[in-house]
């Protein structure tokens, strides 16, 4: 069975501060792994995914995340956040194409000026 | 042009009654899913679809019915609303080729059940 869990219900930063968003998968088999955001009554967006090649991975508005084995970490993080991130993020892993994905809880993301 | 629509987007009905959400894809997938979102922002998978064929089933009451007349919609009706079905609805798809998995999400339907 696989399972993610997002360490940090709620995440506040300052503008301009490291966003680090933690992800943490479990997984028998090699997983994808995917960060999405959903904004404020909206749907969610893909905003990078891990698909077994890169380990690091860019995805858009500036953010990326590193795929660690040996962690069974898959982190999310922006160099400088912005007003417009604040938003709920969300982890989600599946073991092939066209299967369910495994949602973590969410994390909200915060950003103060 | 949008990829995944989702009609309606907010639906307000009584307990007991029948409803259906209806959700249509342009992006030539293979694969359509349901996901229910709950109060707590949780996300879970209620069906799947491939190319019209039910591929997922998880733990949903029988009162919900997924339908997919064609690859491109996939609706979901709901008989017998109860307090419980209180929710967001979202529709996705997927084309399922190597990496190309990404699923792309419908904006989601309100339904609230009184």
């Amino acid at each position: 069975a696989q399972s993610v869990t997002q360490l940090g219900s709620h995440v506040s930063v300052s503008e301009g501060a490291l966003v680090l968003l933690r992800c943490n998968y479990s997984s028998s088999v090699p997983p994808y792994l995917f960060w999405y955001v959903q904004y404020p009554n909206q749907g969610l967006q893909l905003l990078l995914k891990y698909t077994s090649a890169a380990t690091l991975v860019k995805g858009i508005n500036g953010f990326e995340a590193e795929f660690k084995k040996s962690e069974t970490s898959f982190h999310l993080t922006k160099p400088s956040a912005h007003m417009s991130d604040a938003a709920e993020y969300f982890c989600a892993v599946t073991h092939q194409a066209g299967t369910a994905l495994i949602f973590g809880k969410g994390t909200t993301l915060s950003v103060s000026s | 042009d949008t990829a995944v629509s989702q009609t309606p987007k907010y639906l307000v009905t009584q307990m007991g009654n029948d409803k259906s959400i209806k959700c249509e894809q342009n992006l030539g997938h293979d694969t359509m899913y349901w996901y229910k979102q709950d109060s707590k922002k949780f996300l879970k998978i209620m069906f799947s679809y491939n190319n019209k064929e039910l591929i997922i089933n998880e733990t949903v009451p029988n009162r919900f019915s997924p339908k997919s007349p064609d690859k491109a919609h996939l609706n979901l009706h709901i008989n017998s609303l109860e307090l419980g079905d209180s929710a967001v609805y979202f529709c996705a798809s997927s084309q399922d080729v190597g990496d190309a998995d990404t699923q792309y999400f419908g904006p989601g339907t309100r339904l609230t059940v009184l």
